[in-house]
């Protein structure tokens, strides 16, 4: 199975600083054939279901802020929020999808405000 | 507009069984993979099962197989998820999510997801 590994595990950011959440997979989820990453992102608010943020390691899904953004590429990712507003406060989950099953999840960021 | 809307959890002991619902709405449902994923109060998230869009195979992460079983009725826009065996680690909020891919075979990501329900495993 690949292993998902989320840093840090919680962060504090001013409103309208960025935050960075780091997500790193035990082997590659790179693609070779079609150069695409099978990487998801997604947002939990307290109280809610999980929301896809992201696919593709960078596709920002419909509706999404483009505040929000995903990059990297083989076993490394990055989920920034460029300007951290109140209502992204909420648990960030990476997600590969590479090889499956089991679709594995990394073990979640929590974003506060400062 | 996509909805799912999970139904069937409750308190059961160590050792029973539980059956949950999904009711799908809103796409065509026999065209999609679903999914079971769970998560424990306070913990992160955690696949738990899959099941191709014709039912005709299916897929469970480890922890849970050979004591859950997945399925669904295209003709009712229903999946669900029969629990036996339950053990105190099971408890969780267990949602239903739908494979992003049309006739997908196997697992891609999760979106929508519904709002969930509660099962607790206790004596």
């Amino acid at each position: 199975d690949i292993v998902m590994t989320q840093s840090p595990d919680s962060l504090a950011v001013s409103l309208g600083e960025r935050a960075t959440i780091n997500c790193k997979s035990s082997q590659s989820v790179l693609y070779r054939s079609n150069n695409k990453n099978y990487l998801a992102w997604y947002q939990q608010k307290p109280g809610q279901p999980p929301k896809l943020l992201i696919s593709w390691a960078s596709t920002r899904e419909s509706g999404v802020p483009d505040r929000f953004s995903g990059s990297g590429s083989g076993t490394d990712f990055t989920l920034t929020i460029s300007s951290l507003q109140a209502e992204d406060v909420a648990v960030y989950y990476c997600q590969q999808y590479y090889n499956t099953p089991p679709a594995t999840f990394g073990g979640g960021t929590k974003v506060e405000i400062k | 507009q996509v909805q799912l809307v999970e139904s069937g959890g409750g308190v059961v002991q160590p050792g029973g069984s539980l059956r949950l619902s999904c009711a799908a709405s809103g796409f065509t449902f026999s065209r999609c993979g679903m999914h079971w994923v769970r998560q424990a109060p306070g913990k992160g998230l955690e696949w738990v099962a899959f099941i191709r869009f014709d039912g005709s195979n299916k897929f469970y992460a480890d922890s849970v197989k050979g004591r859950f079983t997945i399925s669904r009725d295209n003709s009712k826009n229903t999946l669900y998820l029969q629990m036996n065996s339950l053990r105190v680690e099971d408890t969780a909020v267990y949602y239903c999510a739908k494979d992003p891919v049309d006739y997908n075979t196997s697992p891609n990501w999760f979106d929508p997801w519904g709002q969930g329900t509660l099962v607790t495993v206790s004596s």
